[in-house]
């Protein structure tokens, strides 16, 4: 039982465009929203992360929109790169110290030159 | 530095075998976490050892069976495979048991 449910599965993109992955999910004890990257063949990376009482926060080209009354959460790639290629997780846990996280299922982005 | 180690890279087992995965984390880490990746799946947690104790465990039968060595290393093993045990199974290490680094994965087969 996924109680983190991500969409789309996977998404082409031009190099400059922005890629969205969308999240939500139902648990509302859920205080800690990471996303991660993952290359083939490597393990997931953290990428950035936000806790429910920020509804946006923003590293580098990374963007992720949360929106709390909704339990939903959103993860925007600004101008997009050839090297920003690889799958994306988002995830969800109970608190920044809590050791379990609950993935979704992960969106394959692909950024065409 | 080096990051978290596992080993084997890639192994195929046959049906009913058992087989045992390695984890060395990173320096000066003394948590590990245990995670299962299917093809086209999320990771699911699998095990956390902190200190060398369990301290949680996800929703796996009792075929697999985890431990955590005094130089905090650690091995998951997996009886009685089956088909559907074929996946990624990630290795993640913490200093203080949340902040987790992955490592880059055992791609297990079973035939």
């Amino acid at each position: 039982q996924q109680q983190v449910k991500q969409s789309p599965q996977s998404l082409i993109v031009q190099k400059g465009g922005i890629s969205i992955i969308n999240c939500a999910y139902e648990n509302t004890a859920f205080d800690y929203f990471p996303w991660y990257q993952q290359f083939p063949g490597k393990g997931p990376a953290l990428l950035i992360a936000i806790r429910p009482d920020v509804s946006e926060k923003k590293e580098g080209r990374f963007t992720i929109s949360f929106n709390k009354s909704a339990k939903q959460f959103s993860l925007h790639i600004m101008d997009s790169q050839p090297g920003d290629s690889a799958t994306y997780f988002c995830a969800a846990s109970l608190g920044i110290e809590d050791y379990k996280l609950s993935f979704g299922a992960g969106t394959t982005v692909t950024v065409r030159a | 530095d080096a990051g978290v180690t596992q080993s084997p890279t890639h192994l195929i087992k046959t049906r009913g075998q058992q087989v045992t995965l390695r984890c060395s984390p990173i320096s000066g880490h003394k948590s590990v976490s245990w995670y299962q990746q299917v093809l086209g799946q999320g990771p699911q947690f699998i095990f956390q050892y902190y200190e060398k104790e369990e301290r949680g465990r996800g929703n796996f039968p009792d075929r697999f069976s985890a431990r955590q060595f005094p130089n905090y290393s650690s091995e998951l093993n997996v009886n009685a495979l089956l088909l559907g045990d074929s996946a990624l199974y990630l290795c993640a290490s913490s200093p203080r048991g949340y902040g987790y680094t992955f490592g880059s994965g055992t791609r297990l087969t079973v035939v």
